[in-house]
């Protein structure tokens, strides 16, 4: 199987840092990549597809890049409400999907 | 809108079988590709892919289903069409899979997908 592995696992910010997330696929997975943010008692909610495709109604300081083995999700200034984990997704084969072990982004 | 409901015991004993049903609404299971998923997470931990359900497959025209291949002994699912109701089986329950279930809509990729709709999820605990 292929290993999804998201760096680092725990991000202390503050509000308006620019941050970035990184997660690192064991083989080539092309583009087949989504990312997710989750916050406490609640469901994933997916926030870009295709390592780079940002879904409708997600603002526009998220951004995704990246193929083959290495991704990344960077969110250009950090509003409150962007404190929760982030997780990425390999999507290359119905037979086998993955999460990354998440990364929480917490309050410096 | 699409809606996805999950209902079932929230509590079960080591050995017993458990029995989720998600009920999708603003979606039809006879409409060809669309796909269904169950996805859990243990308390603190990532979400884990348990299997997906496919209305159709787009050659044979039958239902097609992917089941986690560390599962694949103790897990079945299964759809109601009737119902619109898509069912998750999982066997010989233990307390390492005590945490919340989802029911999830996949959207398709190439040859995979991603998830798009989630319902709100139920707690399942495994303890005697």
């Amino acid at each position: 199987d292929i290993q999804m592995t998201q760096s680092p696992t725990t991000l202390p910010a503050f509000v308006g840092d620019r941050i970035t997330i990184t997660c690192r696929a064991s083989q080539n997975i092309g583009g087949w990549l989504a990312w997710y943010q989750q916050k406490p008692g609640t469901a994933p909610n997916l926030l870009i597809s295709k390592a780079s495709n940002l879904e409708s109604g997600v603002p526009s300081r998220f951004s995704g890049s990246g193929s083959g083995t290495e991704f990344t999700l960077t969110i250009s200034s950090l509003q409150p409400d962007d404190f929760a984990t982030y997780y990425c997704q390999r999507y290359n084969s119905y037979s086998s999907l993955a999460f990354g072990g998440g990364t929480k982004v917490e309050m410096k | 809108q699409v809606t996805l409901r999950e209902s079932g015991p929230v509590l079960v004993k080591p050995t017993e079988t458990l029995t989720l049903t998600c009920t999708v609404s603003g979606l039809s299971l006879s409409t060809a590709t669309v796909g269904v998923s169950w996805v859990r997470q243990p308390p603190g931990k990532t979400p884990e892919w348990l299997a997906h359900l496919f209305s159709k497959d787009e050659k044979s025209g039958d239902g097609k289903s992917y089941i986690n291949t560390s599962l694949r002994s103790r897990l079945t699912i299964s759809k109601d069409t009737a119902k619109n109701q898509v069912v998750l089986t999982l066997t010989n329950m233990d307390p390492v899979d005590t945490g919340t279930y989802y029911c999830v809509r996949i959207c398709h990729g190439s040859s995979g997908g991603y998830f798009d709709y989630w319902g709100q999820g139920t707690l399942v605990t495994v303890s005697s």
